[in-house]
């Protein structure tokens, strides 16, 4: 069954560093997005990307996040000076246009030290 | 004001009887869908049910159901004939809009954690 892949499972950074996030969506899906899951909370909206533009993005998403869909597979989030408090999981989640659910990745954990 | 609600932080429910987790919303949009998602604690998001505003029966999936009271607000998932691999955080999350509009992102509720017992 096909699904959704992150990478890394893990990533451990210094404040201040740039981190990408990386997410393979399902290949025939066209809506992607990315979610927040600060430990213990509930999970948050970050961005949502169709046609190759953001179609809406959280209060969150301030101007240290980016992402981008390099080629046809890969879908990337950018945090580029990465603070404590960015220390989350981060899913990742794709939709195909004709369903309504969204299918997430197993998600990547952040740990900001 | 919260757009989802959740009010039980944790649910306990003995092997095989059937559980109801309760989530309530809040929106203006006619349009607007309901979800429920697991969340073990290996940490993965599993998407359960969906039920649509618009949709005329309560969703089905499995030993899994919603029932969806309108004019309430609630979106309830009952578990029926519970298994210990139910243990875990559910979700209730809400889409505001078609699924097409630029607005379909999730918007979830604080979870509920069920532990199923012997």
């Amino acid at each position: 069954e096909p699904e959704v892949t992150q990478t890394p499972s893990h990533q451990v950074t210094q404040m201040g560093q740039e981190v990408i996030l990386r997410c393979v969506p399902i290949s025939n899906h066209l809506y992607f997005y990315w979610y927040r899951q600060i430990l213990g909370q509930k999970v948050e909206f970050l961005v949502s990307f169709y046609n190759n533009e953001i179609s809406e993005k959280s209060e969150i998403f301030d101007d240290q996040f980016s992402v981008e869909r390099p080629d046809g597979s890969n879908f990337t989030l950018k945090i580029r000076s990465t603070k404590l408090e960015d220390s989350a999981m981060y899913f990742c989640a794709s939709r195909d246009r004709n369903y309504n659910e969204q299918f997430f990745g197993p998600g990547t954990r952040l740990t900001v030290l | 004001a919260q757009k989802i609600t959740q009010t039980q932080p944790g649910m306990f429910v003995q092997e095989k009887e059937a559980v109801t987790l309760d989530c309530t919303y809040d929106t203006s949009d006619p349009s607007y869908g309901l979800f429920w998602y697991k969340q073990p604690s290996s940490g993965e998001m599993i998407f359960l049910i969906y039920q649509g505003s618009y949709d005329q029966q309560n969703a089905t999936e499995g030993r899994y159901s919603l029932n969806f009271q309108k004019a309430r607000k609630s979106a309830n998932l009952v578990i029926s004939a519970s298994q210990l691999g139910d243990s875990a955080m559910y979700f209730c999350a809400m889409r505001e809009g078609g699924r097409d509009g630029t607005a379909s992102k999730l918007t979830f509720g604080t979870g509920t954690r069920l532990q199923v017992t012997l």
